[in-house]
């Protein structure tokens, strides 16, 4: 069965940096694109990112765009989000998910992260 | 401000059909068949209920089904249950290599 897990999230200063993880299991990984999506506390769905099978491209909503940077190691099975100048309004429960532009069909169960002095 | 306009509520009896509305532009929901449309309880991710305006995957009830015209999507629900009681998200390809949500929809089931 998929499995996506989610690590990384915490609380960290306005201006720091996190990396966040996601570790893919149950498909071939290789094969699927792949989506980072948050969601703010007590708010909607918000896509951030999507990453191309090889690795070679990612696209970036403009709300994270030159400050967030996703990457996969299809060896690891394994998704990265670097997120670099966190400001409170990146606080969320951060989802990755198979899937790319148009859809996505799993979920993982989310990393929260607290942007806050 | 979401990309995608969702009512904020919709409510139905038990037995009884809702239909939640998604409504985009000619960029997004009106030009490309791909409508998905997400239930979310509390506290828990998000799950897919339809993809591509009409399609269930397997393990959906086909009580869920998933229709287009125009620019507006919709979701119905027929024969409410208790269980299906939660928020309710539909998205599009945004087209600009990118996904768009609606700002969600929270089903009572009364």
């Amino acid at each position: 069965q998929v499995q996506l897990v989610e690590s990384g999230g915490g609380l960290v200063k306005p201006g720091g940096s996190l990396r966040l993880s996601c570790a893919a299991s149950g498909f071939t990984f290789s094969d699927y694109y792949m989506t980072w999506i948050r969601q703010a506390p007590g708010k909607g769905l918000e896509w951030i990112s999507y990453i191309t099978t090889s690795g070679t491209t990612a696209y970036y909503a403009d709300s994270v765009k030159g400050r967030f940077t996703f990457s996969r190691d299809n060896a690891k099975n394994s998704l990265y989000l670097q997120m670099d100048s966190l400001r409170a309004e990146d606080t969320a429960m951060y989802y990755c998910a198979r899937g790319g532009r148009t859809t996505v069909t799993y979920w993982g169960q989310g990393t929260l992260v607290t942007v806050s002095s | 401000q979401s990309a995608l306009t969702q009512p904020p509520s919709a409510s139905g009896s038990p037995g009884q059909s809702v239909t939640i509305s998604c409504t985009g532009t000619s960029s997004d929901v009106g030009g490309y068949n791909y409508v998905s449309w997400y239930q979310q309880h509390p506290g828990k991710a998000p799950k897919l209920m339809i993809y591509e305006v009409t399609k269930r995957p397997s393990g959906v009830p086909d009580r869920f089904s998933g229709s287009k015209s125009g620019n507006t999507a919709s979701l119905t629900v027929s024969g409410l249950q208790a269980e299906d009681e939660a928020d309710y998200y539909c998205s599009s390809y945004g087209g600009s290599d990118n996904l768009v949500f609606g700002g969600g929809t929270k089903l009572t089931v009364l």
